[in-house]
């Protein structure tokens, strides 16, 4: 399989859930980064990993908790999140971080809604 | 603050060109993208711009002024498979990415 894959797609949760979101990439990337998408609004970074090593928290709340065990694999733990964190969470990669025409490879979203 | 600025809606008939318009106001400047994005779909590359100028692709361009902080995307023989949602994106000059909410377009037979 190639590409970045996320699992699940849809995922629907009570507040007091713990559950966790997964992406996968097959393209040899050294970055990986979390996105959060909501209905008309920019996508929002939350997390960017860089050969496994976290470089970017952009203030996320704890209940958010990321973790990347290899190059290829990025985990997004979820736990007692409230109704507005109801979004797409896209997972990215990429060659590195930074310079040149650094292209992101998005996953298709899992969609999560908090209930 | 930074902000990129961009249609929230535009609609279009098929085979026909359309222009989608995006400003921006950054904290420097190293490059602007362009993603497609179709509905419960991944947002997928589609142009990079870092000088001024217009690049070609296909049926697809995308222009930039520096000076103006202004880009746009152009669609030519639009197509039904062209709806979709139009990113923009400027890396700034700490190479953040700073986004736009996206431009729905939608292609009328």
């Amino acid at each position: 399989e190639t590409g970045v894959t996320q699992t699940p797609r849809h995922l629907v949760m009570g507040m007091t859930n713990k559950k966790s979101l997964k992406c996968e990439q097959h393209l040899g990337h050294n970055a990986m980064y979390w996105y959060k998408q909501s209905a008309k609004k920019p996508l929002e970074l939350m997390f960017v990993y860089s050969l496994e090593e976290r470089v970017e928290n952009n203030s996320v709340p704890s209940r958010f908790s990321p973790e990347c065990p290899n190059s290829s694999h990025l985990f997004l733990h979820l736990h007692t999140l409230q109704p507005e964190d109801s979004a797409l969470y896209l997972c990215a990669s990429s060659q590195e971080m930074g310079s040149g025409a650094n292209v992101l490879t998005f996953g298709a979203g899992s969609r999560l809604t908090v209930l | 603050g930074q902000n990129i600025d961009q249609p929230t809606e535009m609609t279009a008939t098929e085979g026909a060109i359309v222009q989608i318009n995006c400003t921006y106001q950054t904290s420097g400047f190293n490059g602007l993208f362009w993603y497609q994005q179709h509905a419960g779909e991944a947002p997928t590359f589609l142009s990079y711009n870092v000088l001024d100028g217009l690049e070609e692709k296909g049926r697809f361009s995308s222009f930039l002024s520096r000076s103006k902080g202004y880009s746009y995307l152009l669609l030519k023989e639009l197509q039904m498979k062209d709806s979709a949602s139009y990113l923009c994106a400027v890396r700034d000059s700490n190479y953040q990415l700073i986004w736009g909410a996206g431009t729905k377009l939608i292609i009328k037979p």
